[in-house]
């Protein structure tokens, strides 16, 4: 069973492009978490999606960026116009609806986005 | 805002038991104790998790105190490897809006030679 699968693993982009993240869950999870990691900080959630659903957005940015989990293919965070203070690790979870025992969330590797 | 308190920093000789210490007085009830760890660079590795019960897998054993306050992360017989930051964290299980990991600052944890 495959794990959280993220690509790019390492994008670099100059300052006012576009950067597109992808990320396929788990075979059978349906419900995906974005987290972002500043360079020596700690990890902040951003977005929590289901299938078509946004959940929780509440970790993120008011501009610029946006998150989509359709009900075909991986889930997609976008940057527009980027600037260097993106300039991050953006880790993708995802989890099963299940609650008895407490699902696990899984983590992806991450994508290193650079912006120049 | 994380639930849990855990000290910055430990470290543990190779090969000896490496206790890591988590509070969690406001826990509640429908609240499991999850631990994760992120190696440098690399994404969050989920570890163990449990409600009440003391658990076991093939990385550690956790324990939880029987008023779920507190809880230690136990790895047997550290390695180098296993040198990482350490999170320990209050999560409601399922998928509501409730559901999602809140990252602390974790515990460094330092395996020396």
């Amino acid at each position: 069973n495959a794990g959280v699968m993220q690509n790019p693993r390492h994008l670099v982009r100059r300052r006012g492009q576009e950067a597109r993240l992808r990320c396929s869950p788990m075979k059978g999870h349906s419900h995906v978490y974005w987290y972002r990691q500043l360079p020596e900080e700690g990890l902040k959630f951003m977005v929590y999606l289901q299938k078509e659903n946004i959940i929780d957005e509440s970790g993120m940015p008011k501009e610029r960026f946006s998150a989509e989990f359709p009900k075909e293919g991986p889930s997609i965070l976008r940057i527009q116009q980027v600037v260097r203070g993106d300039s991050a690790a953006y880790f993708c979870a995802s989890s099963t609806t299940g609650v008895a025992s407490g699902n696990t969330i899984y983590f992806g590797e991450g994508s290193w986005l650079t912006v120049v | 805002d994380a639930k849990t308190t855990q000290p910055p920093s430990m470290d543990c000789a190779e090969g000896r038991a490496a206790n890591l210490p988590c509070n969690h007085s406001t826990i509640s009830g429908n609240e499991y104790v999850y631990w994760y760890r992120q190696i440098h660079s690399q994404g969050p590795q989920y570890i163990i998790h449990g409600l009440k019960n003391n658990e076991t897998n093939e990385m550690a054993s956790l324990i939880i105190t029987e008023d779920r306050k507190s809880s230690t992360l136990i790895l047997p017989h550290a390695t180098l490897r296993d040198t990482a930051v350490y999170y320990c964290i209050v999560r409601v299980a399922g998928t509501g809006a409730n559901s999602k990991l809140t990252f602390g600052k974790g515990i460094t944890l330092s395996v020396r030679p």
